[in-house]
């Protein structure tokens, strides 16, 4: 989606390094969401946020961080104990005044391919 | 926790074939999302299905909620080239009204 920008595109880590996965949106929404997908899976859930400066732990949290300091920018460092860090990386976001998101779809931004040098 | 199967997980047919993917969760959903990704990028929401025994159609896809909300299906009458991609559904976790749970997806290819 043209509202979600994700950067870059490709990126490479090296043994024992911390990477930063940038995921800005201009939509205004207020949930923001970081995904991985491995070959043949489907999407498992990193980490969200519902709110500015709030965020929760997702299915698959261990060896990631993430921040939320302003509404538009949700970056997801994946660090040093991450040991399998390759795959693809979706950041998306839905508006969420208040409502569930079981109300609204998903809008995903272009994705990282993270791969270990 | 909650599941969401998704089968099959390919599927190749000729171009005009017809395409169905089924999608079953393990406990009732509220309402069920299918999204569609093309090779190389990212997940596009296509539609949501609320009610029970709901039916929707987008030109040749038809989406299916059934009678207990716990599964759907997607069927794509005579495909072509551009329906090429994987196919997800997705329903609210159980446990939280912000998060989802995805399919592991159908993945079908389009022999032209």
């Amino acid at each position: 989606d043209g509202g979600i920008t994700q950067s870059p595109k490709y990126l490479f880590r090296k043994e024992g390094q911390n990477v930063t996965l940038s995921c800005e949106q201009n939509l205004n929404h207020d949930a923001m969401y970081w995904y991985r997908q491995d070959p043949g899976q489907g999407l498992r859930l990193i980490y969200y946020s519902q709110i500015v400066n709030d965020f929760q732990k997702g299915d698959i949290a261990e060896g990631y961080s993430v921040s939320r300091e302003k509404k538009e920018s949700f970056p997801l460092t994946v660090t040093s104990a991450q040991k399998n860090p390759t795959a693809f990386y979706l950041c998306a976001s839905l508006q969420s005044p208040g409502q569930a998101i079981s109300n609204q779809p998903q809008h995903f931004g272009d994705g990282t391919r993270l791969s270990i040098l | 926790g909650q599941q969401v199967m998704q089968i099959p997980q390919y599927q190749h047919v000729q171009e005009g074939e017809d395409f169905t993917t089924y999608c079953n969760s393990s406990t009732t959903l509220s309402n069920i999302q299918w999204y569609k990704q093309r090779p190389g990028g990212h997940p596009v929401f296509l539609i949501q299905l609320v009610k029970s025994g709901e039916v929707k159609k987008q030109k040749r896809l038809t989406f299916q909620f059934g009678e207990a909300k716990k599964n759907s299906s997607l069927h794509i009458t005579a495909t072509q080239t551009t329906d090429v991609g994987t196919y997800f559904c997705a329903g609210p976790n159980g446990g939280s009204n912000y998060k989802l749970t995805f399919g592991k997806g159908t993945l079908l290819t389009v022999n032209p």
